[in-house]
């Protein structure tokens, strides 16, 4: 079973509005990590958020926001007032603390989402 | 600007040809990962380096040879490669502690590689 779902293979979204990405995860685990990821056609993976799975309020990095939702197992991006420079692919992906008794690198990736943002 | 440099941006190669990618980054990070990526797909994971050490390899064909000299910099070996490895390699790191991975992923720019 896929450990990230991506379901958007892509998104259109006018500048200044808002946009959410979707993303839900599998996972038994109680102790895990979920990321955002932006990826534009240069090829950097660039870090945008993260969500334990202990923290109780949601993640807020500057203009993107986590809604994470414990027991729906989603973790979905908001990102608020879109621009023209947003526009890129992006990925959701989890860290699990117990895999194979180390946390180290081991993220899974969705298939991620193409977001363009129109004038 | 990216802290992990990835050169080159760019690898044109035959299949009988030898050629290196490199990373480098000076966060302190003693993980290091390289990752592949085709078109329009996730990145999936080659390898982990941890404190110089391969500790993870995900069953890549042996054309693929990772090395890590020190802890800044990491290489990725290619040697007889396939057209079908055509894709971004990306090279990333992190900080660990005691075998945890502490924090995200941060990745380079990646190099475009192109077999012939």
């Amino acid at each position: 079973a896929q450990k990230i779902t991506q379901t958007q293979p892509g998104m259109f979204v006018q500048e200044k509005e808002a946009v959410t990405l979707d993303c839900t995860y599998d996972t038994s685990d109680q102790s895990y990590g979920l990321f955002w990821y932006k990826q534009p056609s240069s090829g950097e993976m660039i870090f945008l958020i993260y969500q334990g799975s202990y923290d109780e309020q949601n993640a807020t990095e500057g203009r993107y926001s986590l809604n994470f939702q414990k027991a729906r197992k989603s973790a979905n991006l908001v990102i608020s007032a879109s621009q023209l420079g947003d526009s890129a692919m992006y990925f959701c992906a989890m860290r699990e603390a117990n895999d194979r008794g180390s946390t180290l690198g081991r993220l899974y990736f969705g298939r991620g989402t193409q977001l363009t943002v129109w004038p | 600007d990216t802290e992990v440099t990835q050169t080159p941006k760019h690898l044109v190669m035959g299949m009988t040809n030898k050629k290196s990618l490199k990373c480098e980054q000076h966060m302190g990070h003693r993980a290091m990962y390289w990752y592949k990526q085709k078109a329009k797909k996730p990145p999936e994971l080659m390898f982990v380096y941890s404190y110089e050490k391969l500790s993870i390899n995900e069953s890549v064909p042996s054309r693929f040879s990772p090395e890590c000299p020190n802890s800044s910099l990491l290489n990725l070996h290619l040697h007889a490669l396939q057209p079908e490895d055509s894709a971004l390699y990306l090279c990333a790191s992190s900080q660990e502690i005691l075998g945890m991975n502490t924090g995200e992923l941060f990745f380079g720019e990646g190099s475009r590689l192109t077999v012939l």
